[in-house]
């Protein structure tokens, strides 16, 4: 179902405990990002990776890290430090990243999302 | 930076009749515009998008319309159906440079019956 997993759907963890979540993608992308989903909100950047080993900070990293060891998984972990991490995370990808190239390399591929909540 | 206003936040139409929402961008180099759907509790999909080498462009009972001069795009989607309830975000970037896509809040559709 669209190439792209993320796992698990729902996840509940207590106040202080890092968690991952993971992202799989099989669609051979180059780029693959991370957004966080609040009512009202949007979409919001956390990380994105354009390439293998590489991978920079969107609007609201803080309280987040990243690891792109393998071009198919891009994990997230919410660490301790996230002041509210209780949100609908959700992970995707496209083909490439602001290089030449037509528009479909721009459509971005989501997985199911991650309902992660806190308490 | 880039900035992506979207509205209004809610509309609500009565099924078959037209439904239009409207997002405003900045920064004048944009040049491509997609538009989002996601149905409730789904992930997002994306159903139309325009470059700035053009002003409209069509696919069934969606369209999408680009006013360069203005900054702003719309989705149009009419003979509306109870299946186009969903929240749509709109999004700009510059293609073949280093920008991400830039999103719209988004808008809640709903179809009345």
């Amino acid at each position: 179902d669209g190439g792209i997993t993320q796992s698990p759907k729902y996840l509940f963890r207590k106040e202080g405990q890092n968690v991952t979540l993971s992202c799989e993608q099989n669609l051979n992308h180059d780029a693959m990002y991370w957004y966080r989903q609040d009512p009202g909100q949007g979409l919001r950047l956390i990380y994105y990776s354009q390439i293998v080993n590489d991978f920079q900070k969107g609007d609201i990293a803080e309280g987040y890290s990243v690891s792109r060891e393998k071009k198919e998984s891009f994990p997230l972990t919410v660490t301790s430090a996230q002041k509210n991490p209780t949100a609908f995370y959700l992970c995707a990808s496209s083909g490439k990243w602001g290089l030449a190239g037509g528009p479909h390399l721009y459509e971005q591929y989501f997985g199911p999302g991650t309902r992660l909540t806190v308490t | 930076g880039e900035n992506v206003e979207q509205h209004p936040s809610t509309l609500s139409v009565q099924e078959g009749d037209s439904a239009v929402i409207k997002c405003t961008y900045s920064d004048s180099a944009s040049n491509y515009f997609p538009w989002y759907k996601q149905e409730l509790g789904k992930r997002p999909q994306l159903i139309i998008d325009i470059r700035s080498n053009v002003g409209e462009k069509k696919d069934q009972r969606i369209a999408v319309t680009l006013n360069k001069t203005a900054k702003h795009f719309s989705l149009h989607i009419t003979e509306t159906q109870p299946e186009d309830s969903a929240v749509y975000f709109c999004a700009s970037t510059i293609m073949d440079s280093n920008y991400q896509l830039i999103w719209g809040a988004g808008t809640k559709l709903i179809i009345k019956p």
